[in-house]
């Protein structure tokens, strides 16, 4: 079966650093993209990046780089998404996604998704 | 940024009744649309990519047709799993943007 475990909810301090884990299993972990999504409460889907584990190739939406950074671990099949310093405003569920890879090896669709990473900010 | 702008943000609708979502891009795409069901507190699943090409065990009902910048999911006959929340995902440039979703609710 094709899944992504994330790790669990976890509950910040603003300022505090932070490191959330995918694991994939079931698939060859560095044939395709993982790709990280924001959903803030109640709100939309946020592209924020994706990785390609094979050659660790990594792609940011404007609105997140610098703010985040992505990495893979292939030798675990886990892909990462941390933050050096929280805000409230990083308050949100965070999904990790297996991409396709379509034309020109770009990033495509995602399937599956990951159960999602609660990540709650707050003095 | 390829902008998407999808509509209606919200629907109500019955049992049985035939409904259509649409997403439009800020350029053309080639068909690179995906749409996705999210029900409350779940992660987003997989309906069709390549704007109609249907996942597997995903029911007929869906549909996804378009072309160039405008692009519609339609499920034929609602059934009462169907209410949830559909978001449209662009895959023709990174960054990939999604829809603002589309809240399907019970009339």
């Amino acid at each position: 079966e094709v899944q992504l475990v994330q790790s669990g909810t976890e509950v910040k301090k603003p300022g505090e650093s932070l490191k959330i884990s995918c694991q994939g299993s079931g698939f060859s972990f560095t044939s395709y993209w993982i790709g990280w999504v924001r959903q803030m409460p109640g709100k939309a889907l946020e592209w924020m990046g994706i990785i390609y584990p094979g050659d660790s190739e990594t792609r940011y939406s404007p609105s997140f780089q610098g703010q985040v950074t992505i990495s893979a671990d292939k030798s675990i099949t886990t892909a990462y998404l941390q933050w050096s310093s929280l805000k409230a405003s990083d308050t949100a569920m965070y999904y990790c996604a297996r991409g396709e890879v379509v034309v020109a090896a770009t990033p495509g669709w995602f399937d599956p998704w990951g159960q999602g990473t609660l990540v709650i900010v707050s003095s | 940024d390829i902008q998407m702008t999808q509509s209606p943000p919200s629907l109500s609708a019955s049992v049985g009744d035939r409904v259509s979502i649409t997403c439009r891009a800020s350029q053309g795409i080639s068909n690179s649309l995906a749409w996705y069901q999210q029900n409350p507190g779940k992660a987003p699943k997989l309906l069709l990519y390549g704007a109609s090409k249907l996942e597997s065990g995903v029911p007929s009902r869906f549909s996804g047709g378009g072309s160039g910048t405008d692009y519609t999911l339609t499920i034929s006959s609602l059934q009462p799993e169907d209410f949830a929340t559909y978001f449209c995902q662009q895959y023709y440039s990174t960054p990939q943007t999604f829809g603002q979703g589309t809240k399907l609710e019970i009339k």
